[in-house]
């Protein structure tokens, strides 16, 4: 079974500054993980992911996350937020093929970002 | 590469008629697609999971019988909301992944306003 736990269900940060977006899963198998963004009325745009490759995963529009396993944690990180950047983040973690590839997701995070 | 569309993106419907949501995968071979729930300000709810050429598989508490899904072909799945009342109201968003991917990859969503 899988769990995901998103820190935070809003963060608010200012443009140019720093973005984290916090994430812990929980896996009875070793877990592919996945950030998505969603803007409003829209569907998920997959930003990143990890597939047991290296932990340090670089994704699109700036971001990036490492996964942690001793801390369970996948956080997702950009270095300068962009007013663009203001949507619903949610992180997601699959078993695998083992699992048909089921995505359990967490409650999401939504990022503003102010001028 | 990966892009998945849903059709139509936004309905209105009167309580009682049924609603067929389809959901295709344009640039790729999906053999499994998934169908999730989004209610206002929260995450996505799995409803069902279908495989090309055999039954959909539900969640627990989905009802199979308002639910109609059929995922007759690599590149095609549909939901049929049945005898749909005020209460389906919702986000219905699919994905499209499996063979070779580990990644679900997400249509744009529809709108279902039931009157």
């Amino acid at each position: 079974a899988q769990s995901v736990t998103q820190l935070g269900s809003h963060v608010s940060v200012s443009e140019g500054a720093l973005v984290l977006l916090r994430c812990n899963y929980s896996s009875s198998v070793p877990p592919y993980l996945f950030w998505y963004v969603q803007y409003p009325n829209q569907g998920l745009q997959l930003l990143l992911k990890y597939t047991s490759a290296a932990t340090l995963v670089k994704g699109i529009n700036g971001f990036e996350a490492e996964f942690k396993k001793s801390e369970t944690s996948f956080h997702l990180t950009k270095p300068s937020a962009h007013m663009s950047d203001a949507a619903e983040y949610f992180c997601a973690v699959s078993g695998g093929k083992g699992s048909n590839y089921k995505l359990t997701f967490g409650k999401g995070t939504l990022l503003t970002v102010n001028p | 590469g990966a892009v998945v569309s849903q059709h139509p993106s936004r309905v209105i419907c009167k309580s009682g008629t049924s609603v067929k949501i389809e959901c295709r995968s344009l640039d790729f071979q999906a053999t499994t697609m998934f169908w999730y729930r989004q209610f206002p300000k929260q995450s996505l709810m799995l409803m069902a999971t279908s495989n090309e050429g055999s039954k959909a598989t539900y969640e627990q508490g989905v009802e199979k019988d308002k639910f109609l899904i059929n995922h007759a072909s690599l590149t095609l799945s549909t939901l049929t909301v049945t005898s749909a009342h005020p209460e389906d109201s919702s986000f219905y968003i699919c994905s499209a992944g499996g063979g070779f991917s580990d990644t679900q990859y997400f249509g744009p969503g529809t709108r279902l306003t039931v009157l």
